[in-house]
């Protein structure tokens, strides 16, 4: 079935620092991929997401690309800030049949950012 | 529109009592999700409806858990006879299935189960 790996966590940087956040996934077909953030006290939100192969997905400063040959979906920020302290989960939703939709999350990573 | 709300934010059950869950969808999102999340983990898909059809069950739903999407529009999702283990992070998510395309999930808040 569909699985998705997250690199281990928590993550600690200083603001301004730059973030990857590794993200790989095993899955039928083509799916599309997404990244979902959960700030402290509040619901997932969508954060980004890449539809085919070779879409590089783009919010809030944050990019992901998605790399068919890598199975790869990393998020990476330039420069962090405080307010980018959350938890981020890969995502990928169920391709086809009745399951369509569903998502399959990673385990997530909390990032701390420092000032 | 608000956006989706899920009531009680946090519940505490003596082991053994049964418990129920009220999730109101956007309005005119014709899918409704439930997921469960524990400490660490990401977020497990339990069940979904299409309106008020129940299409899909997880493994994880024991017979304990019932779910309903009456009139198509809110959900409850019922645990009978809770388990330590019940106790996590139980968020509802809603959607617009339309023809062709992703449909985008949104997330309430989540209510938190602890089974004491």
């Amino acid at each position: 079935g569909d699985s998705v790996t997250q690199m281990e966590g928590p993550v600690t940087l200083s603001e301004e620092a730059f973030l990857t956040i590794n993200c790989t996934y095993t899955a039928t077909g083509y799916p599309s991929l997404f990244w979902y953030v959960q700030y402290p006290g509040e619901g997932l939100q969508l954060l980004l997401k890449a539809t085919k192969a070779d879409d590089k997905g783009s919010n809030k400063g944050f990019e992901a690309t998605y790399r068919k040959e890598t199975t790869s979906f990393h998020l990476e920020k330039g420069s962090v800030q405080v307010s980018d302290s959350a938890v981020y989960f890969c995502a990928l939703p169920n391709a086809g049949g009745t399951s369509y939709g569903k998502l399959t999350f990673g385990q997530g990573t909390i990032l701390t950012v420092h000032p | 529109d608000t956006g989706v709300s899920q009531d009680p934010r946090h519940k505490i059950t003596k082991r053994g009592q049964n418990v129920t869950f009220r999730c109101d969808p956007i309005s005119e999102h014709n899918r409704l999700y439930w997921y469960r999340q524990t400490l660490g983990q990401g977020p497990e898909f339990l069940t979904y409806f299409q309106n008020e059809a129940q299409l899909e069950k997880s493994r994880l739903l024991s017979d304990r858990f019932s779910a309903e999407r009456p009139k198509g529009s809110f959900s409850t999702l019922e645990i009978q006879r809770t388990e330590q283990g019940d106790s996590a992070m139980y968020l509802c998510a809603s959607s617009f299935r339309g023809v062709g395309g992703y449909d985008e999930q949104y997330f309430g808040p989540g209510t938190r189960l602890t089974v004491t």
